[in-house]
C-alpha cells in the first residue's frame, strides 16, 4: 500500500462545474496534508493547506479533511480550462530510517476542464 | 521577494559522468529539501538540509549526495550517473523541518543522461 494515494484520472469535467479530487494515506498521525498544482512542464505550486478536520475555503478551493478515515480532499467550484493540470496530494510522513517526517507526495490527479 | 532558484534549467549527461545541481533558497528560509520527479515513480523525496546538517534522507542509493551552506543554499551532487537518474529534480524551501508547513518549489533542473 501506498502511502499518500491518489486517482491518476484523468478527471474530466465541463467548464464550470465541480472538480472533486481525492487521496488517501497511511500515516495515522500525521498532522500537515496540501494540495499542490502542476502545469505540464512547470514546478508544483502550493495551492491548499489543512491541519484540522473539517472544510477550508479559499476563494473557488475547499480542503476538506477526515483524519479519523485518513482521507483528504480538494474541491474546485466553478472549473475553468485553466483549472487543467494534475494536482497532487502531500501528506507529512516519517521516514523508516530516520523517523523524521517530510512531505510525500501521491502520484497526483490529471484534471482536464472542457470548455 | 525572490522565489527558489535552481540552476542549470537544464543538463545533458552520459552515463558514468558526476553532475552538481545548485539551489538558492528563499531568502530566510533555512530548510532545503531535494526530490526527484520521474513520469513512473512521481515525486520522491531524496533529502532534506537545515542549518548545513543533513536532517532526512530518503530511499536513494549512496550516490546521491547533497550539502548546504552557511548562507542556506544547497548542492546536490550525483555520482556516476546511469540511465534511470534521467528525471527532474526540484528544491523546496521552507523556513521549518520537515514539511509542517509546505514547502515552495523552485523551477527544477531536467537532467537527462544518455
Amino acid at each position: 500500500q501506498k502511502e499518500v494515494e491518489q486517482n491518476s484520472g484523468p478527471l474530466s469535467v465541463p467548464e464550470g462545474a465541480i472538480a472533486s479530487l481525492n487521496c488517501t494515506y497511511s500515516d495515522r498521525v500525521s498532522q500537515s496534508f496540501f494540495w499542490y498544482r502542476q502545469y505540464s512542464g512547470k514546478s508544483p505550486e502550493l495551492i491548499m493547506s489543512i491541519y484540522s478536520n473539517g472544510d477550508k475555503e479559499d476563494g473557488r478551493f475547499t480542503a476538506q479533511l477526515n483524519k479519523a478515515s485518513q482521507y483528504v480532499s480538494l474541491l474546485i467550484r466553478d472549473s475553468q480550462p485553466s483549472d487543467s493540470a494534475t494536482y497532487l496530494c502531500a501528506v507529512n510522513i516519517p521516514y523508516l530510517d530516520t523517523g523524521r517526517r517530510a512531505l510525500t507526495f501521491g502520484s497526483g490527479t490529471r484534471l482536464q476542464v472542457q470548455p | 521577494k525572490a522565489g527558489v532558484t535552481q540552476t542549470p534549467r537544464y543538463l545533458i549527461k552520459t552515463r558514468g559522468q558526476q553532475v552538481t545541481l545548485s539551489c538558492s533558497p528563499i531568502s530566510g528560509h533555512r530548510s532545503v529539501s531535494w526530490y526527484q520527479q520521474t513520469p513512473g515513480q512521481g515525486l520522491q523525496f531524496l533529502f532534506e538540509y537545515f542549518s548545513e546538517t543533513q536532517r532526512n534522507k530518503g530511499n536513494f542509493p549512496g550516490r546521491f549526495s547533497g550539502r548546504q551552506f552557511s548562507n542556506s543554499r544547497s548542492e546536490m551532487n550525483v555520482s556516476t550517473l546511469e540511465l534511470g537518474d534521467s528525471a527532474l529534480y526540484l528544491c523546496a524551501s521552507s523556513n521549518l523541518t520537515g514539511g509542517s508547513y509546505g514547502y515552495t518549489f523552485g523551477s527544477g533542473t531536467r537532467l537527462t543522461v544518455v
